[in-house]
């Protein structure tokens, strides 16, 4: 069994601030983790994903993620927030099954303030 | 050249009328996927197809019915059309073995039922 949990239903930071989306997980397996965002009216887009090699995970944008074991963790980070950034963020946790073992959190409203 | 596309977009109708979804995806995939996205985000898969074959059937009513003619399209036909089918329904393609788990969406189609 897995499970995604994502700490914060909307987060708000000034452009130009660091972002600091939360996720923690827990997976009977070694799991493999995924940040997606999704743009106002879009399909969602992979922006990294960690799969059992570097534990800090560069992805798109900027953004980037660090896998933490021992807390379970997998928080998504970026130095310097940008307006296109504003979008819903989604972590995602896989226990090997594949594209079908996936389970989604319920998402990060990210707003940036000019 | 788009990788997974889905149509229509939009889509607006009324209780009790059928409707249908499709979707192709250019990738080479062997599995398709489709998730509903209600109004708070959340998103909750419905069905997935590998190799033209049915894998996943989460409890979705017998209303909707997807069918695969091949492993580059899925489509999602929706009988009987009530209130809560509004949502956003999206397309994604992946593969099923391995542990990538990396999926690719389409935009999405937003069915309003009035």
């Amino acid at each position: 069994a897995q499970s995604v949990t994502q700490l914060d239903s909307h987060v708000s930071v000034s452009e130009g601030t660091p972002v600091l989306l939360r996720c923690n997980y827990s997976s009977s397996y070694s799991p493999s983790l995924f940040w997606y965002v999704q743009h106002p009216n879009k399909g969602l887009q992979l922006l990294l994903k960690y799969t059992s090699a570097a534990t800090l995970v560069k992805g798109i944008n900027g953004f980037e993620a660090e896998f933490k074991k021992s807390e379970t963790s997998f928080h998504l980070t970026k130095p310097s927030a940008h307006m296109s950034d504003a979008a819903e963020y989604f972590c995602v946790v896989s226990g090997g099954g594949g594209a079908d073992g996936l389970t989604f959190g319920k998402g990060t409203h990210l707003i940036i303030q000019p | 050249d788009t990788a997974v596309s889905q149509t229509p977009k939009y889509l607006v109708t009324q209780m009790g009328n059928d409707k249908s979804i499709k979707c192709e995806q250019n990738l080479g995939h062997d599995t398709m996927y489709w998730y509903k996205q209600d109004s708070k985000k959340f998103l909750k898969i419905m069905f997935s197809y590998n190799n033209k074959e049915l894998i996943i059937n989460e409890t979705v009513p017998n209303r909707f019915s997807p069918k695969s003619p091949d492993k580059a399209h899925l489509n999602l036909h929706i009988n009987s059309l009530e209130l809560g089918d509004s949502a956003v329904y999206f397309c994604a393609s992946g593969r099923r073995s391995g542990i990538t788990g990396e999926l690719f969406f389409g935009e999405g189609s937003r069915l309003t039922v009035l």
